[in-house]
């Protein structure tokens, strides 16, 4: 069992949809909870950074924890063609080693 | 704030050759960096992790004679792929961490014919 699992896709869906994008994962050490989307070809960019349970929420975009299922969300409202990208989940438990999902393509469909 | 320039960002080079891929952070002095290896629709690999004036620390199964890394000042590291073969060509991508979290280069594409 991988310690990260999250669905690769692809995930289409048209303009103006609520996008749920969610991962699971195996290790109670976890704290910290991170969202990075990538377009093609580009670095991974921080969308959103949470420690421990609870929700935050950055314009369109809502992270949820819930650390007594070993699952996070993101939510996109509103979304939108230039939301098309590979939304990748990453945790940690404090350390700097990173463990990330292998991403979930999106496309948003004008 | 917290911008990481990675460069270039796409490099062709004959097998046999050494190529330098090289990591900066523009507006904070980083703690740690990171190399990463990405395959196409994979996630992201940890190659090694490198502190400045510091060995770096390599993952299991990765190469450190062909993949050195230098990690010169607290925002400069250098990634060189050495005797460089077309089964090294990839996408390799760097990241620096002060306090947390990680913020990661656009990425180099590096083809080796």
């Amino acid at each position: 069992q991988k310690e990260v699992e999250q669905d690769p896709g692809p995930l289409s869906v048209p303009e103006g949809a609520i996008v749920s994008l969610n991962c699971t994962y195996s290790n109670s050490a976890f704290q910290y909870f991170m969202w990075y989307r990538q377009y093609s070809r580009k670095g991974p960019e921080l969308l959103m950074y949470t420690y421990s349970s609870g929700n935050k929420e950055d314009g369109r975009f809502t992270a949820q924890v819930d650390k007594s299922s070993k699952y996070i969300s993101l939510f996109i409202r509103d979304s939108q063609p230039s939301d098309s990208a590979t939304y990748l989940c990453a945790m940690s438990g404090g350390t700097y080693k990173y463990i990330f999902g292998t991403g979930t393509r999106l496309k948003v469909l004008a | 704030g917290a911008v990481v320039s990675q460069h270039p960002s796409w490099v062709i080079c004959k097998s046999g050759t050494s190529v330098k891929i090289e990591c900066r952070s523009l507006d904070f002095q980083a703690t740690t960096m990171f190399w990463y290896r990405q395959f196409p629709k994979q996630s992201l690999m940890l190659m090694a992790t490198s502190n400045e004036g510091s060995k770096a620390t390599y993952e299991q199964g990765v190469e450190k004679d062909k993949f050195l890394i230098n990690h010169a000042s607290l925002t400069l590291s250098t990634l060189t792929v050495t005797s460089a073969h077309p089964e090294d060509s990839s996408f390799y991508i760097c990241s620096a961490i002060r306090d947390s979290p990680l913020h990661f280069g656009n990425g180099t594409r590096l083809t080796v014919t």
